[in-house]
């Protein structure tokens, strides 16, 4: 079956230790979005690619980095964990961004611990 | 800018019981609208969507109506299950081009008892 899949499902990590979150998809899709979604709150879109086009939320912090070296993989970096980063990070893919018709296919997330 | 609010959960249902989550939005122009579901431990999964008004839109029995009167996309189901249980999320999308967005709701906890 045509996927997102996110790896590792579980991360541990150390404060101020360099993690890097990685999500693959099958679907062909043009755009790979990351979200880091909080205990009980909804998920936050941090940034997106569509293709090669690499595009920021105002508000994402600096220590959140992507990258995308072609179509099916997408990298999350976070440079130097906080212990406020601890969240579920969800990868999703769609066709075209901000079309009717194209909605998001999550992947089932990597929960990040930092110690 | 662009919102959207459900009602505050928990919700908490015996089986069987019928089911509504509440779910209005503000937004300019002509949103498309849809429910995703988290299942405890995984991500997000498509439930139902609504591109216009009137529209409603269906799957494994829960449905949504696209009310742009009240500006309203609640979901509705009329005889849960225990597998039912998880957090719906109600979530608007507007615009087009590279400029639109997925807006979520703060998301709905659904308990369902046996």
């Amino acid at each position: 079956d045509a996927m997102v899949i996110q790896n590792p499902r579980y991360q541990v990590t150390q404060f101020g230790k360099p993690v890097t979150l990685s999500c693959s998809q099958t679907l062909n899709h043009n755009v790979m979005y990351w979200y880091q979604q909080k205990s009980s709150q909804a998920p936050k879109l941090l940034f997106h690619y569509y293709d090669k086009d690499f595009n920021n939320e105002a508000d994402t912090p600096d220590n959140f980095q992507s990258r995308r070296p072609n179509t099916s993989f997408c990298f999350l970096d976070i440079r130097s964990p906080g212990l406020g980063d601890a969240a579920m990070y969800l990868c999703a893919t769609s066709r075209s961004p901000g079309q009717r018709n194209s909605p998001l296919h999550f992947g089932n997330g990597t929960r990040l611990t930092v110690t | 800018g662009d919102s959207v609010t459900q009602m505050e959960g928990p919700v908490t249902l015996s089986e069987e019981a019928f089911l509504t989550i509440n779910c209005t939005y503000t937004a300019t122009g002509y949103p498309s609208l849809f429910w995703y579901v988290q299942y405890p431990g995984e991500g997000l999964q498509l439930l139902l969507k609504a591109t216009k008004a009137d529209d409603k839109g269906s799957n494994k029995g829960f449905e949504a109506t696209y009310r742009k009167e009240t500006t309203s996309f609640h979901l509705e189901k009329g005889s849960v299950q225990v597998s039912d249980s998880a957090v719906y999320f109600c979530a608007l999308l507007n615009g087009s081009g590279n400029t639109g967005k997925l807006i979520f709701g703060q998301g709905t906890t659904l308990q369902v008892k046996p």
